[in-house]
């Protein structure tokens, strides 16, 4: 199975700040990554698929890019409705897995 | 509007079984493949299983793979999960989701299982 590894595991930021989440690959998954964002008590949403491409609805200040073995997801200025989990998924092998997930929280 | 319905979850012994139902509607079932994934308290997502549209393909994770058996019927819109020999590590929020375009597009609310003595 490939392995995704995210960072940090969480991080504290305030109103405003640029906020930046790594997904490392265990291999190459091309542009075959997803970004979910889960509040407390709430199913998962999906935000970003295939790397870079923003799902109908999400604000434009959600960026994904990279691929191969390491993509992000920037938030550009964060909101207060952005503090939560986020995951990024690889879809590029089955079994199809997640990264551990980035807790961003109020600083 | 696209709804996905869990159901069936509850406490249960190691080594119990468990149905869980999730019940679609909203849009073409039959279209879609579907998943079940799960989430311990507190921890991250995990996929359990996998089935395609018209249920001819199956996929389990390897922890579950022996004991755990998806089935959809797509005639009444629902997505089934049979689960047995039961363990403590199967205790979760396991989540009907939606396959689209590479993704888990539709994700249902979830309905707990709870493996305790």
């Amino acid at each position: 199975d490939i392995q995704m590894t995210q960072s940090p595991s969480s991080l504290s930021a305030s109103v405003g700040d640029r906020v930046t989440i790594t997904c490392r690959a265990s291999q190459s998954i091309s542009t075959n990554l997803n970004w979910y964002q889960q509040k407390p008590g709430k199913a998962p949403k999906l935000l970003i698929f295939a790397a870079s491409n923003l799902q109908s609805g999400v604000p434009s200040r959600f960026r994904g890019s990279g691929s191969a073995t390491e993509c992000t997801l920037t938030i550009s200025s964060l909101q207060p409705e952005d503090f939560a989990t986020y995951y990024c998924q690889q879809t590029y092998n089955s079994p199809w897995t997640f990264g551990q997930g980035t807790k961003v929280e109020v600083k | 509007e696209v709804q996905l319905v869990e159901s069936g979850g509850g406490l249960v012994q190691p080594g119990g079984s468990l149905r869980l139902s999730c019940s679609a509607s909203g849009f073409a079932f039959s279209s879609y493949a579907m998943n079940w994934v799960r989430q311990a308290p507190g921890k991250g997502l995990e996929y359990v299983s996998a089935i395609t549209n018209i249920g001819g393909i199956t996929h389990y994770a390897d922890s579950v793979k022996g004991r755990f058996t998806i089935s959809r019927d797509n005639s009444k819109n629902t997505l089934d999960l049979q689960m047995s020999s039961l363990r403590v590590d199967d205790t979760a929020l396991y989540y009907c989701v939606t396959v689209y375009s590479g993704s888990y597009f539709y994700w249902g609310q979830g309905t707990r299982v709870t493996v305790s003595p």
